[in-house]
């Protein structure tokens, strides 16, 4: 089945540093997504993506399909207390209508 | 997007009872997906709700366990059976939209099994 790799696992940093994190499959997906999911909440869409090389943003929030369309990365500038939370990325393979979830960043801000 | 409203938000139930979860969207969505969280865990897909037949289930997952309904584009229930502690989780329901090329999710059901 597919396997979607994410990292890191998690990230302490303090604010107003920026945030990296990536996610790469074994195969090929057509559509790349990112979540953030607060504590007793669903994940929330932040980012889609649909084409290889795709650069989008959204805020702070900044999200590139990568050309191989095996990779994706999110990257957070500034960060602030709030964006403390889960990160997810997602991707769809091509013909399928179901997504596949990567394992998480867990992020933390210190004040 | 879709706003997609579960209910109950959570739960404790006792051993061996059952719990049925309902998901409602506020638009016609062709694919709906009950998903199941572990604290701190990612996402495990338990099965991809059909709308008028039955649900097409995942590896690990049977319909004896979890029932799922979707008599309509815009409602499913989940229901967990005869449920022990293991079966303590976040439950998730989810839909596509833009023709299956964005994904939202409900705000969960927090489930304790004691």
């Amino acid at each position: 089945g597919q396997q979607l790799n994410q990292s890191p696992q998690s990230m302490f940093i303090q604010e107003g540093e920026d945030v990296s994190m990536n996610c790469t499959s074994s195969s090929i997906f057509n559509t790349w997504l990112w979540y953030k999911q607060d504590p007793g909440e669903g994940p929330v869409l932040l980012i889609a993506l649909y084409k290889a090389g795709e650069l989008t943003s959204n805020g702070r929030l900044t999200a590139q399909f990568g050309i191989t369309r095996k990779d994706s990365f999110l990257n957070i500038s500034a960060s602030i207390p709030s964006d403390v939370g889960i990160y997810f990325c997602a991707g769809l393979p091509y013909n399928f209508n179901k997504f596949y979830f990567g394992s998480g960043t867990k992020l933390n801000v210190k004040p | 997007s879709a706003v997609i409203s579960q209910k109950p938000s959570r739960d404790i139930c006792q051993r061996g009872t059952s719990l049925t979860i309902q998901c409602q969207v506020d638009s016609q969505v062709t694919m709906m997906f009950w998903y199941r969280q572990q604290p701190g865990q990612s996402l495990t897909l338990i099965a991809t709700a059909n709308q008028g037949s039955e649900a097409t289930y995942e590896s690990g997952f049977v319909i004896d366990k979890f029932p799922i309904s979707r008599p309509n584009l815009t409602f499913s229930t989940l229901t967990v059976s005869n449920m022990s502690p293991e079966d303590s989780s976040i439950y998730l329901c989810s839909a596509n939209t833009r023709s299956d090329t964005e994904a939202f999710f409900g705000q969960g059901t927090r489930l304790t099994v004691v």
